[in-house]
């Protein structure tokens, strides 16, 4: 079985000031890795995924992540933060691309004037 | 990109009563979708995979009675929340996967349902 650990439930952050949500996992099996952003009231929106090749993996809205095999770790970043990346964030796996999907706790992020 | 829609996006019911929550991709066929639940401020938890011309597959906690899916089409997947009590209120999501350019599937959400039972 898989688990993940989002290591912070909030981050408030400053707008143009960077941010790093961090999120570890364990799985007995090599596993796809995905983050994915919640806006209030709505679905889930897939920001970037890790599923081979470049550890470094970009995605929309400016942000990247870097998959770390040996510390079984899949960071998410972003230089500057705007207002509108207020929101929750989630790291999730699964076993196969297109299986069912194993969650974090989540991080809510909250971007200050 | 794929768009996966659900209806209704809000639901108010009485305790005791049924509700049915559709989960549809709309440009493209999914033989498989997934029922996720998620409480305030908690993360998603799977439900049950949901099968096109086959039973579901229910997580381990997760009544099949209780949470009835059907899968009729390659298109639509219900979750019906039979005999609904306070307790079932919450934020339900479906997703479904569409192979990407990689030929590796990738989980497009719906918008989720919101459910509250009086």
């Amino acid at each position: 079985a898989q688990s993940v650990t989002q290591l912070d439930s909030q981050v408030p952050v400053f707008e143009e000031a960077p941010v790093e949500l961090r999120c570890n996992y364990s799985s007995s099996v090599s596993v796809y890795l995905f983050w994915y952003v919640q806006y209030p009231n709505q679905g889930l929106q897939l920001l970037l995924k890790y599923l081979s090749g470049s550890t470094l993996v970009k995605g929309i809205n400016g942000f990247e992540a870097e998959f770390n095999k040996s510390q079984t770790s899949f960071h998410l970043r972003k230089p500057s933060v705007h207002i509108s990346d207020t929101a929750e964030y989630f790291c999730a796996v699964s076993k196969a691309a297109g299986n069912k999907l194993t969650f974090g706790g989540g991080t809510r992020v909250l971007v200050k004037p | 990109g794929a768009v996966v829609s659900q209806h209704p996006s809000r639901v108010i019911c009485k305790s005791g009563t049924s509700v049915k929550i559709e989960c549809r991709s709309l440009d493209f066929q999914a033989t498989t979708m997934f029922w996720y639940r998620q409480f305030p401020k908690q993360s998603l938890m799977l439900m049950a995979t949901s099968n096109e011309g086959s039973k579901a597959t229910y997580e381990q906690g997760v009544e099949k009675d209780k949470f009835l899916i059907n899968h009729a089409s390659l298109t639509l997947s219900t979750l019906t929340v039979t005999s609904a009590h306070p307790e079932d209120s919450s934020f339900y999501i479906c997703s479904a996967p569409l192979k990407t350019g990689q030929g590796l599937n990738t989980q497009y959400f719906g918008p989720g349902t919101r459910l509250t039972v009086l």
